[in-house]
């Protein structure tokens, strides 16, 4: 009965390779977020999607491509991984006019 | 940047309550605070949150001053399960996005 869900929990990969990690929600939930903690953990937020709408979009190149299937599914694509892509990746939702967010365990993403 | 300045770390005894202030003196009338916490490299855990009147629930206390300057997370009986990094956010109303500071990093003491 896991609220939100991600997968896979580790990934390793080389330089220049393209992945896929994907985010479920069971809440319910309208609005999806991805966040990105990077070595200095740092969290920042990266995208949001309502009802499959993208309406937060941060300065973040362009190789990272959310996608939203459906209300419950919030999914990042990255393309031509960099060194600097290193880092760990929270997936959130929260319901419409409530905007408190529940995070996922999160996906510790290793380039190298 | 950030709204929000906290401690980079304090200590409290088991049992004892534990106090983490955080101080947000630009907030505007329609900001919210927020108070989240993350144990280890877990997801980012909601504690609380309010706008101008203090809250309780069955986690923490959540007192903010009367001019919202500055607010303080409690924590009444700290376990050592509390050790973590938590993180006062302020939020506008009607914005979805959160804004994470550097957080305090909380170290409850057997």
């Amino acid at each position: 009965d896991t609220a939100v869900s991600q997968t896979p929990k580790y990934l390793v990969t080389q330089m220049g390779n393209d992945k896929s990690i994907k985010c479920e929600q069971n809440l319910g939930h309208d609005t999806m977020y991805w966040y990105k903690q990077d070595s200095k953990k740092f969290l920042k937020i990266m995208f949001s999607y309502n009802n499959k709408e993208l309406i937060i979009n941060e300065t973040v190149p362009n190789r990272f491509s959310p996608k939203s299937p459906d209300k419950a599914h919030l999914n990042l694509h990255i393309n031509s991984l960099e060194l600097g892509d290193s880092a760990v990746y929270f997936c959130a939702s929260s319901q419409e006019s409530q905007y408190t967010q529940y995070f996922g365990p999160g996906t510790r993403l290793t380039v190298l | 940047d950030a709204k929000t300045t906290q401690p980079t770390s304090m200590d409290c005894a088991e049992g004892r309550a534990a106090n983490l202030p955080c101080n947000h003196s630009t907030i505007s009338g329609n900001e919210y605070v927020y108070w989240y916490r993350q144990i280890h490299s877990q997801g980012p855990q909601y504690i609380i949150h309010g706008l101008k009147n203090n809250e309780t629930n069955e986690m923490a206390s959540l007192i903010i001053t009367e001019d919202r300057k500055s607010s303080t997370l409690i924590l009444p009986h700290a376990t050592l399960r509390d050790t973590a990094v938590y993180y006062c956010i302020v939020r506008a109303s009607g914005t979805y996005k959160y804004i994470f500071g550097t957080g305090t990093r909380l170290k409850v003491l057997a």
